[in-house]
């Protein structure tokens, strides 16, 4: 069965200090991988998306970078927070190809003061 | 950007009666309509999905119409229990890449 970790749960972070959040895909081999961001009561905004190694496509800009060094790893980092970075992250995963299920990972919330 | 819209923002609704969801949607080239919920600190996960070949779809309690005409589509929640207070999310899913969700919809079901 696939598994989806997200780390860390949880940070608090001050402005201007750098973040790394991390995911770990296993069981599923080569899959579409995404980074969401949710505010408190909000919408989930896409971040960014991978289709393969290597290969990461930005859909809005938040000053956040995103990268794929293995296939079952995703990374999301700055070097600089802002406080507008406050919020929960979500990982996931899907099958590639359109019209399939994400799966999410358990997520990560991120408090910046 | 693919815009996916929600209503109402909020609903409160009885244990036992039916709670209704809307989630309207410009293009007209999706292939799967999915809805997921997200309870209270936790991830979203999915709920039910319909693909357009039929324009219902039931599991259990929980039915999904779908209007292409209209690009409409409903959740409706029969027999609402208060475990079923969560957040409901419908997404486009048109784009491969770039699964757009919609604003949201805050059920909350009283005992």
């Amino acid at each position: 069965a696939q598994t989806i970790h997200q780390w860390p749960v949880a940070e608090i972070k001050a402005v201007g200090s750098p973040l790394s959040l991390g995911c770990t895909i296993k069981g599923k081999s080569s899959p579409n991988l995404y980074w969401y961001w949710q505010a408190t009561g909000g919408t989930l905004q896409q971040l960014f998306y991978s289709i393969t190694v290597g290969q990461v496509e930005s859909v809005v800009q938040l000053n956040l970078s995103a990268s794929r060094p293995k296939d079952d790893q995703f990374i999301l980092s700055t070097e600089k927070l802002l406080l507008s970075h406050s919020g929960f992250y979500l990982c996931a995963w899907s099958l590639t190809g359109a019209g399939n299920t994400l799966y999410f990972g358990e997520g990560s919330r991120l408090i910046v003061v | 950007q693919q815009q996916v819209r929600q209503s109402p923002q909020s609903l409160t609704v009885w244990e036992g009666e039916t709670a209704i969801l809307n989630c309207s949607y410009e293009d007209s080239t999706f292939d799967y309509f999915p809805w997921y919920w997200q309870f209270p600190r936790e991830s979203p996960a999915l709920l039910i999905a319909i693909r357009p070949v039929s324009n219902k779809k039931e599991d259990g309690r929980f039915t999904i119409f779908f209007n292409k005409r209209e690009k409409k589509l409903s959740l409706h929640i029969t027999d609402s229990q208060p475990g079923d207070s969560a957040t409901y999310f419908c997404a486009d899913t048109s784009n491969t890449n770039k699964v757009v969700f919609g604003t949201g919809t805050r059920l909350q079901v009283l005992p």
